[in-house]
């Protein structure tokens, strides 16, 4: 593994199905997100991770959970899909809290949900 | 909460001069980022700017003024592969970005 990596790379969905999305990273980074990316509103933060063990809401939580058991792992759940989570999905990852924190981003994960 | 304004889209031609003007409002300031998105890809970071003035890195280069609420990401000497997305981010105190909708450069020949 080098960098970021997300799976599946798309997927489609029936509506009431769960399903997670995987993200993993050997960077050794303290920070991991989520974001959902639509066209004409951007990339929007889901939830966010600054250290393993802690997570906290972004912008857009809700239908969605995260979980951070260890440093490299990040896993995005959605509990019961709808219609409106169709997005394209981003994981990414930084050192965290730091001046120049770059975010560093996985390929992002299409999902259709019908 | 934040409030950030781009273009939607601008056009150049090969060679030339581009501007992407960043406007925003925030509840809590500490950076602004610069990334950029090729169609089908995964945004990969261009700049940063935490202080007032000009950043610059090749042909890209990155004003901020925190007094203005307003940044700009200049592409000098463009080339056909400069046509992608611009995103604006800033960063606040709990080091949560928000980004822009994002603006689309279209490079012709």
């Amino acid at each position: 593994i080098a960098g970021i990596t997300q799976a599946p790379t798309s997927q489609i969905l029936a509506a009431g199905r769960r399903m997670t999305l995987r993200c993993t990273q050997d960077m050794r980074h303290n920070a991991m997100y989520w974001y959902r990316q639509d066209l004409g509103l951007g990339l929007r933060l889901i939830h966010y991770s600054n250290t393993a063990g802690t997570t906290g809401k972004g912008e857009v939580p809700d239908g969605y959970s995260v979980s951070r058991a260890n440093t490299d792992d990040f896993p995005l759940t959605l509990a019961s899909a709808v219609p409106s989570q169709t997005s394209v999905y981003f994981c990414a990852s930084s050192v965290g809290l730091a001046g120049n924190d770059e975010q560093f981003f996985g390929p992002g994960t299409r999902l259709t949900v019908l | 909460g934040q409030n950030i304004d781009q273009p939607t889209e601008m056009t150049a031609t090969e060679g030339a001069i581009v501007q992407i003007n960043c406007t925003y409002q925030t509840s809590g300031f500490n950076g602004l980022f610069w990334y950029q998105q090729h169609a089908g890809e995964a945004p990969t970071f261009l700049s940063y700017n935490v202080l007032d003035g000009l950043e610059e890195k090749g042909r890209f280069s990155s004003f901020l003024s925190r007094s203005k609420g307003y940044s700009y990401l200049l592409l000098k000497e463009l080339q056909m592969k400069d046509s992608a997305s611009y995103l604006c981010a800033v960063r606040d105190n709990d080091y949560k970005l928000s980004f822009g909708a994002g603006t689309t450069v279209t490079v012709r020949a």
